[in-house]
Formats: structure tokens, C-alpha cells, sequence
């Protein structure tokens, strides 16, 4: 069974501070997705990573596909209060009739 | 593009009940899927369908839940008889290609 492991589960930081979240498996996936979700609100995808050691930037976020395409890692650069929710990575198969499997996600808190 | 529809936000029913919740995907969209997400399990695919046909069903609970596609415009997920475990947020997402698109999803609360 794919599993994705998302740690930390919880972290709570100040405005300003950077911080790094990881996901996780030990099993390959052909693509990976990060979301983000709102209270009371769907998740909302950030980005998609296809490719071993692939690095995407948006604004101050940086995404990182490992060379193994097991794991994934989300770097924030000088957190904003904006940036608090649940952050979600999915993985995904080469074939779209493949599930996409959920993380279980980091909680995400910035404090002003 | 009014982004995928889900009715009702929030139903509150009693145990037993059947409950019925309603998705509209985003048009074009040939991919359709229901997830449930609770604090404890987190989000978990319950079925999903290409083209109105039911792929993979595998998550679905039990008998009690079913889903259906009738058009490429509509999916409803049932609950019948509904039980207090099955309170949890429900959410609706379509997707074209890799990327899914989510609803706001239906808080459900069975009492």
C-alpha cells in the first residue's frame, strides 16, 4: 500500500521566520502535487512535480521533487500570516487511472 | 468558470436518515472524484469516475454509500442509513489532466 508521510504534522511560527515541511514514501511516484487548504475550503493545488530532483519556486514558496521521486520537500521564505492552512502532497501514478494518494498534511500556524 | 459546485454546505441529519450530496464538475472536466476528510483519517478517496464510469470504488465504506454519474455535469454520493461516524467533511473534486480541481465541499453532522 502507498503511504505518504507528512511531518511535521503541527508547527506554529512567527511572521518572518522560514520554515521546511517534508513528504515522504517509500514507494515512487510518477508525479507529486502540493495543496493548500483553507478553513471551511477545498484544497487548492499549488504545483505539480514530474521529474527526480525537479525544483519549482512560486513567490516565496520552493518546492522539491527528491532525485527518487519518493519524497518531496516545501520551503517557505519569510512566512506570512497569509500563508497559515493545511498543507497537503499528493502522489500520484504515470497513468491516469492511477489513485492519487494524500498525505495527511502539516498544519501550518504564522503567528504576527 | 464557476468552479466545481457542491449542495448542500452543511447538512445536519439523524442517524439513520439517508443523506444525498450533490457535485457539479467544472465543463469539460472528465475525471470525477469523492473524498472524505476527517481530523483522525485525514483525506481519503472514496470513488472516482472517467467519463460518468465508475473507476475505482475500493474506499467507499460500505454498502451504505453509493455514487452515481448520471451525466457529465452531475455526481451524487448517498448515504443510507446514515450513523454518527460518518460525520465528516465530503469533498468533490474534478480534474482534466493530473491537477484537481476541489469544491468547498458539504460538512455533514449525523446526530
Amino acid at each position: 500500500t502507498q503511504l505518504l508521510e507528512q511531518s511535521p504534522q503541527f508547527l506554529s511560527i512567527q511572521e518572518g521566520e522560514n520554515l521546511t515541511v517534508y513528504c515522504n514514501s517509500s514507494s515512487v511516484f510518477s508525479s507529486l502535487q502540493w495543496y493548500r487548504q483553507e478553513p471551511g475550503e477545498g484544497p487548492v493545488l499549488l504545483v505539480t512535480v514530474v521529474t527526480g530532483g525537479e525544483v519549482k519556486k512560486l513567490k516565496r514558496l520552493t518546492f522539491q521533487f527528491g532525485d527518487a521521486r519518493k519524497d518531496s520537500s516545501l520551503h517557505i521564505t519569510a512566512a506570512q500570516t497569509g500563508d497559515t492552512g493545511l498543507y497537503l502532497c499528493a502522489g500520484g501514478g504515470g497513468n491516469r487511472d492511477d489513485k492519487i494518494i494524500f498525505g495527511k498534511g502539516t498544519r501550518l500556524h504564522i503567528l504576527p | 468558470d464557476a468552479g466545481v459546485i457542491q449542495s448542500p454546505r452543511h447538512e445536519v441529519t439523524e442517524m439513520g436518515q439517508e443523506v444525498t450530496l450533490r457535485c457539479k464538475p467544472i465543463s469539460g472536466h472528465d475525471y470525477l472524484f469523492w473524498y472524505r476528510q476527517t481530523m483522525m483519517r485525514g483525506l481519503e478517496l472514496l470513488i472516482y469516475f472517467n467519463n460518468n464510469v465508475p473507476i475505482d470504488d475500493s474506499g467507499m465504506p460500505e454498502d451504505r454509500f453509493s455514487a452515481k454519474m448520471p451525466n457529465a455535469s452531475f455526481s451524487t454520493l448517498k448515504i443510507q442509513p446514515s450513523e454518527p461516524r460518518d460525520s465528516a467533511v465530503y469533498f468533490c473534486a474534478s480534474s482534466l489532466f493530473y491537477e484537481q480541481y476541489f469544491g468547498p465541499g458539504t460538512r455533514l453532522t449525523v446526530t
